[in-house]
Formats: structure tokens, sequence, C-alpha cells
């Protein structure tokens, strides 16, 4: 069993509040990390790909850096928005079975106007 | 067509039952991948294509699923005999290649329901 775990399960915050999450996934044979967003009612949304130790990847107000020497990565949303309130997926990819993506249980995020 | 089709949107069937579930990735991504998220669980990884070919089967749950595709395009789930624990939204995503370094591109989904 492969765990990818991520924290806090559920986020309630208000409009305006910078947030952060965490994804923590094994250290070993690393290959990616894919962090997805899904708003209700949607389709999950590619947000970012890492693959190098060190990575930042930025979007707008959201941005994610990785380590996987580690193994966490951190997603930040900056000035939330009611539109951002979506479950924010990572998902860890290892070299020894490329294209299996291991899902974490998201983080479930609110943003109160 | 611009994005992942997936259908039907809605399936509800009784156990015992065989399903077939239809996903139409985007034209030119060559993977293609199956998932599932039972009620309260994570998405869970079923079975994974690369063309024609499924290289990695071993989250299918049970000798009662089975995937196919073909023409490098359509993909179709079938569950046969179908349980009620089988009950659950199936998605279907497609990529350009299956490195881990393409985004995968999701579809709405099918909400299997087995009474």
């Amino acid at each position: 069993i492969l765990n990818v775990e991520q924290s806090p399960q559920s986020l309630h915050v208000q409009e305006g509040d910078s947030t952060n999450f965490t994804c923590s996934f094994p250290s070993s044979n690393f290959y990616a990390l894919h962090w997805y967003r899904w708003e209700t009612a949607k389709s999950p949304e590619a947000l970012f790909v890492m693959t190098l130790n060190g990575d930042e990847k930025k979007k707008g107000r959201i941005s994610a850096t990785l380590n996987t020497k580690e193994g966490y990565s951190y997603l930040y949303i900056k000035g939330s928005q009611p539109e951002d309130s979506a479950t924010y997926l990572c998902a860890f990819i290892r070299g020894s079975t490329l294209g299996r993506l291991y899902f974490g249980r998201g983080t479930q995020l609110t943003v109160w106007p | 067509g611009a994005g992942v089709s997936q259908s039907p949107s809605n399936k509800v069937t009784e156990k015992g039952k065989d399903v077939e579930l239809r996903c139409d990735p985007i034209s030119g991504h060559t993977a293609l991948y199956w998932y599932r998220q039972r009620l309260g669980q994570g998405l869970e990884f079923l079975i994974y294509f690369q063309g024609n070919s499924a290289p990695d089967k071993s989250g299918l749950p049970s000798d009662r699923f089975s995937a196919e595709r073909t023409g490098e395009s359509v993909s179709t789930l079938t569950i046969q005999r179908t349980q009620q624990e089988d009950s659950a939204v199936y998605l279907c995503a497609s990529s350009l290649e299956t490195s881990g370094g393409a985004a995968q591109f999701f579809g709405p989904g099918t909400r299997l329901t087995v009474l």
C-alpha cells in the first residue's frame, strides 16, 4: 500500500485569507507529483505537475513547492476567493509504475465571502 | 472534441446486471486512465492504457472488471455481475503520454448506482 497523505482534511477561511495545505508521499522512487483542483459538479482540473526537488510552480494566486528528499509538497493560495472553494488533490507517481497516479484524499477548502 | 467525454452520466442498475461505461479521450492523447471514487473514499486507480495496450491492470478490483481501448481512442469499462460495492463515480482521464510528467485531463464521470 502506497500512502499519500493530505492535511488538513478540510479548511474554512474568510475571503482574503491566505492558506496552505500539505501533501506527504514516499520519498523513495519518486518520479512526479501532481496537484489537481476538483470543484463540485465539475471534473478534476490539473494545477501543477512537479518533477524536480526544490521545484516551485505558480499559477495566479496559487503556488506549490516540492521537497522530494523529505517527501512533501505544499500548496499555497494567496488572498483566497470564494471561487477557490474546491477539493485540492495531490497525486504521487513513482518511478517503477509510471502512468499510475496514487491520489491523496484531498483537502476540501471553503472560502466564505 | 474539446475535452474528455463520458457516457452515460448516470447509470442505475440492478445487482447482477452487466454495465458498460464509455470514455472518449481528447484527440491525440495516447494515454487513457480509469479511476473510481466510492462514497467517502479517495480516487482509486483502476487501469491505464498506452495506445491500445494496458500495461497496468493491477488496480482492477476483481475479474468482474475489464476494459478495452480501440483505435487509440474510445475506451469501454465493463463491469459484469455488478455488486452494490461497485457503486461509485467512475472517472476517465487522458494525457499526452504516460511518463507521469504530463497532466491528466478528466471527464465528467459516470455515477453508477447498483441497487
